[in-house]
């Protein structure tokens, strides 16, 4: 079993649709967790850090559910920027801060 | 706005030949990260520097990948020989410490022949 488990997709949605992404974990120890943005063939950056009493970024939302070991991310009123992949990344529970990566789950969003 | 470099960008090697990327991280950062993405799958870690010191190389290939930092600042990740399935994006991540939030570089695209 993978430590960090997502759906791969792809979701593909119309422009001004909400779009929710979910990811598990398989270590309960894990400290700290993330999701990360991924365009074709570029690196992976910092969308938002998840907090267990949950966080919004604009059109972002991110929810941590520690007892289910469950991560979401919703995005409110899609653009076609947001086509991507999206990464839950969870740091692991040593202190060398490794992080773990989900598989990716990819949006296209259309016109 | 400071970025982590890597080169070269893309490489198209032979099976069972050498190479090697580069990375210099941003400038103050102490740790550096090497991490492989295969096409279709996450980053996973290859190995973790601490200054020049290795602090987790656990799924490093011994056999044929090597990694050093000697002067705690820029960075090599080798291979030799490559292989087929080393074909992946190397990418190299820099944090302040080890708790700092980690940032890419825009990668080593590797093809193995």
């Amino acid at each position: 079993r993978k430590e960090v488990e997502q759906d791969p997709g792809p979701f593909n949605v119309p422009e001004g649709a909400t779009v929710a992404f979910n990811c598990t974990y398989s270590n309960s120890a894990s400290q700290s967790f993330f999701w990360y943005r991924q365009d074709c063939r570029k690196e992976p950056k910092l969308l938002m850090s998840v907090y267990s009493s949950g966080n919004e970024d604009g059109r972002f939302t991110a929810q941590l559910n520690r007892a289910s070991q469950y991560i979401s991310l919703l995005i409110r009123d899609s653009k076609l920027s947001d086509s991507a992949t999206y990464l839950c990344v969870v740091k692991g529970s040593s202190n060398t801060g490794k992080l773990i990566f989900g598989q990716g789950t990819t949006l296209q969003v259309k016109p | 706005e400071a970025e982590v470099a890597q080169s070269p960008r893309y490489k198209i090697t032979e099976k069972s030949q050498a190479v090697a990327f580069w990375c210099d991280p941003i400038s103050g950062h102490a740790t550096l990260y090497w991490y492989r993405q295969i096409l279709g799958q996450g980053p996973e870690l290859l190995v973790q520097f601490q200054d020049e010191s290795v602090v987790d190389d656990s799924q490093l290939p011994k056999d044929r990948f090597s990694a050093e930092r000697l002067k705690g600042v820029d960075s090599t990740l080798k291979i030799q020989p490559a292989e087929l399935g080393d074909s992946a994006m190397y990418l190299c991540a820099s944090s302040r410490d080890r708790d700092g939030e980690q940032y890419f570089g825009p990668g080593t695209r590797l093809t193995v022949t």
